[in-house]
């Protein structure tokens, strides 16, 4: 089945630095990737939608600026947090949807951020 | 607007005990509803999902879900809990937006396993 692999699973890193979250589709082309954060002990929240070739679309409140997203080919989107301090410490998860119809959305395994 | 309402924030069963995790959606066509579980740290796996046809749905790891149109609800259940199925649950219903296919979700309900 289709796969997304994402990296890193977890990142440490410094107030001030920035951190590239990497989805790529391992065996299928990934046109758009969803981008969501996750809170402990909390939902999904959809951050943006990526779509090759094209503007991200960032939900409502999202920082784009802070929250850089690229989806330069079929098989690879990233998310940069730049800036980064500890509130943006959270669980980030990419998704894929289906090409055709809802059946077989593919998560990506989930990167644990965490600012010091 | 489109919703999903978890009514239970946390459930605790004691191990072979039967299980049953409510769900609620507003959607104003013919739902597409999913049943997901996210073990701690870790990514989501699709337990099973309703599209049409038979209302009772099974999934992995003998869970079973049944769509009720008329109570606007989709229960997740399972007969005997083992305590690997302690862990986060969420529901969603699929949502055509656009050119996209969005998920809305869930709050989620946590489930415990008392030995």
């Amino acid at each position: 089945g289709a796969v997304v692999s994402q990296h890193p699973s977890w990142v440490i890193c410094k107030s001030g630095t920035s951190v590239k979250i990497e989805c790529r589709s391992l065996d299928f082309q990934a046109t758009t990737m969803f981008w969501y954060r996750q809170f402990p002990k909390q939902s999904l929240m959809l951050m943006a939608t990526s779509n090759e070739g094209s503007k991200a679309t960032y939900e409502q409140g999202v920082e784009k600026d802070k929250f850089l997203i690229n989806h330069a080919s079929l098989t690879l989107s990233t998310l940069t947090v730049t800036s980064a301090h500890p509130e943006d410490s959270s669980f980030y998860i990419c998704s894929a949807p289906p090409r055709t119809g809802f059946g077989g959305y593919t998560f990506g395994s989930g990167t644990r951020l965490t600012v010091v | 607007a489109q919703s999903v309402t978890q009514p239970d924030i946390h459930i605790t069963v004691s191990e072979g005990a039967s299980l049953e995790l409510r769900c609620n959606y507003s959607y104003g066509a013919t739902p597409y509803l999913f049943w997901y579980v996210q073990s701690p740290g870790q990514g989501l796996q699709l337990l099973l999902k309703y599209f049409s046809g038979d209302t009772l749905v099974q999934g992995i790891k003998g869970f079973e879900a049944e769509f009720k149109r008329s109570q606007s609800s989709f229960n997740l259940r399972k007969p005997s809990v083992h305590w690997s199925d302690a862990a986060e649950y969420f529901c969603a219903v699929g949502d055509y937006t656009g050119n996209n296919r969005k998920l809305i979700w869930g709050l989620g309900t946590s489930l415990a396993v008392n030995p």
